[in-house]
This record gives C-alpha cells, sequence and structure tokens, in this order.
C-alpha cells in the first residue's frame, strides 16, 4: 500500500519555463511534506517542505504548494534550468500518535521519484 | 566532517556472506534513519532510532537484518547470510530531534551501495 504516490516517472522540460512535479497522499495523518532532490550516486539533497497548516511555501525557484482537502502536493521550479536535472522526490512525514510522543516514530515515507530533464 | 559520512560507499559479496554497513551522522544529530533503494524503486524505510533506541523495526525485510546505534552516533546495518535481492543502495539519514511542531528535515548520506553476487 503505497501511502506516497508520484505517478509520472519523467518528465521533459525546456529550459527556462516552468517545472511542476506532482505527488499525492493517502493518510491525512502527515503532518509535514519535503521534497528532495537525487543526482547519480549521490544521496537526497533537501530542496523545500511545507507544514500541514500551510498551503504554499517558497524559496527562490522553488514553490511547493499543499492542497490538504486533494491529498495533493506538488513542487513548482521557475525558470527550469538544466542544472535542475534530476530525481525528484517526494516525502511525507507520519508523526506517532498522541500518547506516543515521548517514543514514537517520526517515519518519513517516500514517493519513487520522477526524473526531472530540463532540455537546453 | 560536515554530513553524513556511509561507508563503504561500495560493496561486492558473495550470497551468504554477512556484510556490516557503517553510518557516521552529523553530529548533535540524534535521529538517525536508514532506508533501501533498490534498481528503479523509490526509497524503502527499514528503520528509525532516537538515540540509541530503536522505537520502529517495522521495516526491516528479514530477521536476517539488524541495526544498532551506540553512544547516540554510529550505526551500523547488518544483514546476515545476504541474498541476491539484498542487493540495493542502503542510505542512512540523520535529523536533530523530531517532534510535534518540529519538522526536521532528514540528511543523508551517500550511500553504501550492496552488490550480492
Amino acid at each position: 500500500d503505497q501511502q506516497v504516490k508520484q505517478n509520472s516517472p519523467s518528465l521533459s522540460v525546456q529550459e527556462g519555463r516552468i517545472s511542476i512535479l506532482n505527488c499525492d497522499y493517502t493518510n491525512s495523518m502527515f503532518d509535514y511534506f519535503l521534497w528532495y532532490k537525487k543526482y547519480p550516486a549521490e544521496g537526497p539533497t533537501f530542496l523545500i517542505s511545507i507544514s500541514s497548516i500551510k498551503d504554499k511555501n517558497e524559496d527562490g525557484r522553488f514553490t511547493v504548494f499543499l492542497n490538504k482537502s486533494a491529498k495533493h502536493l506538488s513542487l513548482h521550479i521557475v525558470p527550469s534550468q538544466p542544472g535542475d536535472s534530476a530525481v525528484y522526490f517526494c516525502a511525507a512525514r507520519q508523526a506517532p500518535v498522541e500518547w506516543e510522543t515521548t517514543s514514537g516514530t517520526y517515519k518519513y515515507i517516500f514517493g519513487t521519484g520522477t526524473r526531472l530533464k530540463v532540455l537546453a | 566532517g560536515a554530513g553524513v559520512s556511509q561507508s563503504p560507499s561500495n560493496k561486492v559479496t558473495e550470497k551468504g556472506k554477512d556484510v556490516e554497513l557503517r553510518c557516521d551522522p552529523i553530529s548533535g544529530h540524534t535521529a538517525l534513519y536508514w532506508y533501501r533503494q533498490s534498481l528503479g524503486q523509490g526509497l524503502e524505510f527499514l528503520i528509525y532510532f532516537q538515540g540509541n533506541s530503536a522505537p520502529d523495526k517495522s521495516g526491516l525485510p528479514s530477521d536476517r537484518f539488524s541495526a544498532e546505534r551506540t553512544g547516540g552516533s554510529v550505526s551500523t546495518l547488518t544483514i546476515q547470510r545476504t541474498q541476491q535481492e539484498d542487493s540495493a543502495v542502503y542510505l542512512c539519514a540523520s535529523s536533530l530531534q523530531q517532534g510535534r511542531g518540529m519538522g526536521g528535515e532528514l540528511f543523508f548520506g551517500e550511500g553504501s551501495r550492496l552488490t550480492v553476487l
């Protein structure tokens, strides 16, 4: 049962245009969402995050939108650059139930990734 | 170093052998995670440590997998009697203490690529 889904395995965008990467989730208890970028043979690097109480967070060229009613998350990159070509993972944090807060697990669940290719 | 350090970066082993993978988290990070990425797949959660304790071991694929963390710092993931399906990149991540209202992002190492022949 995949709780975090990235339905597009790949995306190609022209340099200078907007890249939109999408992510859907099923668990309404997720409290924090993140986007990571991964280059080959490297570990994922953190890009941007958003709390479940917000609907938008912006950092330079990167903006993350959260639609809680639709359980949908998106990452917008404007303008796209060739150096943005990488695999992008969305992730969601599952907090423990209230009574477990002193010792419970904060588990991060990742999607399967979308390979973005920005064409020069 | 400043980042999460993992060793070895590459490991080739024969089926049936035991392997140990090491993770040295960022200093001061109390939370530590192990993930696995098989070819063409996403990141699969294996285990989470808060300090030295692991409240959640549910992601470990089988009893051949175990992990420990000592001194609230270095962690070792051990795979006994390796099988070909264990071939993957094993990623370690650390963060500041997790908590409600504290959205600690995970900082990943570069991974240990395990190949079981």
